[in-house]
């Protein structure tokens, strides 16, 4: 297992085009999450799966967000109607049980809107 | 709402100096886990360090260390022998159901 992986790392879309993004997590984690990240910023939640299951959403993810992980397997992470303030890092990372032993990150997505 | 706050931006520490970073919480629980991640330019965040709020003792690993004040609410980060490969952002963060960080503290090791 080599770890999370994010796919793509950097994406150059123009403004109001959909992008999606995708999340393999290490394969017995059963806890998927997606942060967003700013320059200069600490990671911002935005919605974890348990399993195939997504338990929460923040308000930071606007209708304009969706997200899935179908079999409980990979997630990906859909912005429709992109603007440029989606500018930024989404992060994705797992966990095996709740967390609290820590989250394993991938190494991101960059995301630019022109 | 839990917050997470570190107050200091940037921080720099010569090679093989010992430096610490602050970071303050704001919680109503009791039962809680703080964590301290290390963010490389361009890399992804690795777990440094952990701690469980029920635990009087600071946790250790390596040349890394913390000092958890659960009163005042406080779980700094004290690295030493610092060495170059140091240099990072580091990330405070608080977990309960999920994991919330604070705004990070940028290190420069000087060599």
């Amino acid at each position: 297992d080599t770890g999370v992986s994010q796919d793509p790392r950097h994406k150059i879309t123009k403004r109001g085009q959909n992008v999606t993004f995708r999340c393999d997590p290490i394969s017995e984690h059963n806890r998927l999450y997606w942060y967003r990240q700013t320059l200069g910023q600490g990671p911002e939640f935005l919605t974890y799966f348990q399993n195939e299951a997504q338990l929460e959403k923040s308000r930071l993810l606007s209708d304009r967000f969706s997200a899935e992980r179908p079999k409980g397997s990979f997630s990906t992470l859909e912005i429709q109607r992109t603007e440029q303030g989606d500018s930024a890092m989404y992060l994705c990372a797992s966990s095996l049980g709740s967390g609290a032993y820590g989250y394993t990150f991938g190494s991101g997505t960059r995301l630019t809107v022109v | 709402a839990q917050t997470v706050t570190q107050s200091q931006p940037e921080m720099s520490v010569q090679e093989a100096e010992t430096v610490t970073l602050s970071c303050t919480y704001d919680t109503s629980e009791s039962d809680y886990y703080l964590f301290w991640y290390k963010q490389p330019p361009s890399r992804q965040m690795i777990l440094v360090i952990r701690q469980e709020a029920y635990k009087q003792q600071n946790a250790t690993e390596n040349r890394f260390s913390v000092n958890f004040q659960k009163a005042a609410k406080s779980f700094s980060l004290k690295i030493s022998d610092s060495q170059l490969g140091d240099a990072a952002m580091y990330f405070c963060a608080y977990f309960t159901y999920d994991m919330r960080f604070g705004a990070g503290t940028r290190l420069t090791v000087k060599p």
